[in-house]
Formats: C-alpha cells, sequence, structure tokens
C-alpha cells in the first residue's frame, strides 16, 4: 500500500502559542488536502480541508497554507490548547477519491 | 452527520481463526468506503477501496484473499481477516464518503484493534 509510515516526528510547544505543523505530500496532480487529528485509540477527525485551486484557507482558530510549487501543506492552530495534543495527518487526493496519508505528526501542549 | 460506525472496536483471536470487522455509515449513504491499518506510531496505509455492488480494489501488497472485503449495502462494508496470525495484530479503520461527494472529507470509523495472539 501506498504512503509507508516512519515513526513520528513530535512537536512540543507551550499552550497559548501558536503551532505549525508542516507536511509535505507526494503528488504533483493532488487537488484536495485535508488535515485530520487522531487522537489515541480513535479515528481520524477532520479539521479542515483546502482544494488546489486555494492556497490559504481559514477555520476556527485553524489555518491551512499549500503551496503547490513545492508540494508544501501546513496547518496552523492559533492559541494551542492542552486539548489539542494529539497526531495530526495530513492528507492527499487526485480524481479517484481515496485518500493518502502523510507521515504525521505528534503535537504535545505543555501547560 | 456523516457519521461512521465501526464494530468491534477491540477483538483478540487466535491464529489461524477469522475475524469480521463491520463498517456502518449511519445518516448517509455510502457508495464508496476505503479501509486502511495503522500500525503504532505510523500512519495510515490504504488497503483497498471498496464500492457498493461491485467488488473491492485492492492497493499494491495487500492480499485480496487475506482481507475479504463485502460492500452489500449502502451502508455496511466488513472486512474478514482470514485465518489470522501475530503479523495481523493492527489498528483497521474505515471510512466513507458518497459519490456525489468528490473532493469532500471522508469520514471514518473509531477503528477497530485486533489482537492475534
Amino acid at each position: 500500500g501506498e504512503s509507508v509510515g516512519l515513526h513520528l516526528p513530535t512537536l512540543s510547544v507551550q499552550e497559548g502559542d501558536n503551532s505549525i505543523i508542516n507536511c509535505a505530500y507526494s503528488n504533483s496532480a493532488s487537488d484536495y488536502f485535508i488535515w485530520y487529528k487522531q487522537e489515541s485509540g480513535k479515528g481520524p477527525q477532520f479539521i479542515i480541508d483546502i482544494r488546489s485551486n486555494m492556497d490559504k484557507r481559514q477555520g476556527q482558530r485553524v489555518t491551512v497554507l499549500l503551496n503547490k510549487t513545492v508540494k508544501h501543506l501546513s496547518l496552523q492552530i492559533a492559541a494551542t490548547q492542552p486539548g489539542d495534543s494529539a497526531v495530526y495527518f495530513c492528507a492527499e487526493s487526485w480524481g479517484t477519491g481515496k485518500l493518502i496519508f502523510g507521515q504525521g505528526t505528534t503535537l504535545q501542549v505543555k501547560p | 452527520g456523516a457519521v461512521v460506525s465501526q464494530h468491534p472496536s477491540w477483538v483478540i483471536c487466535k491464529s489461524g481463526t477469522s475475524v469480521k470487522i463491520e463498517c456502518r455509515s449511519l445518516d448517509f449513504q455510502a457508495t464508496t468506503m476505503f479501509w486502511y491499518r495503522q500500525f503504532p506510531k505510523q500512519s495510515l496505509m490504504l488497503m483497498a477501496t471498496s464500492n457498493e455492488g461491485s467488488k473491492a480494489t485492492y492497493e499494491q501488497g495487500v492480499e485480496k484473499d487475506k482481507f475479504l472485503i463485502n460492500h452489500a449495502s449502502l451502508t455496511l462494508s466488513t472486512l474478514t481477516v482470514t485465518s489470522a496470525h501475530p503479523e495481523d495484530s493492527s489498528f483497521y479503520i474505515c471510512s466513507a464518503t458518497q459519490r456525489q461527494a468528490y473532493n469532500s472529507p471522508l469520514h471514518f470509523g473509531n477503528g477497530t484493534r485486533l489482537t492475534v495472539t
């Protein structure tokens, strides 16, 4: 299968600070991208998505940036809270509807 | 809305037995469901795409005879791990989407933790 994972990198931030999680995607033909949050023992939870005709999209406390030139996606979380501690995955899709997941980043929020 | 339910949430079985995992879309018709597998501290790996009323499409390297997928209705897909072995122990997660909802987020179940002893 695709997206063979490595052990997840960790980002540690202080409560109240902003977090930036980065993702490099693999397929230049990808036209749809999603960020998911996964808590221990649970399935991924949708956070925010963006289509390839956009370079920025904002949600509540979250912003996704897309740079198609370098195939890079980022998730910014404002005023990070302890409840934001989880593993964050980017996922990409092109044409077929199936989602391919990126490596993932563990976010640890220190009180 | 868009709730996906997966059952069981965890299962322990003996080596050589088969285990069936169910994935249901509770409030929408899921013409397509996807099955993923996740090892500890790793990403989700797509195993197969399941379309209602047709054969599943398996990703490269996934044994179709070992991981049997059935999508008999618009709200239910099942994954059967046949003749399970300890190396099949993993977290299996399903997701579902509606055909008309291309380029909309997949909704995921809460996964099934399979342990083969």
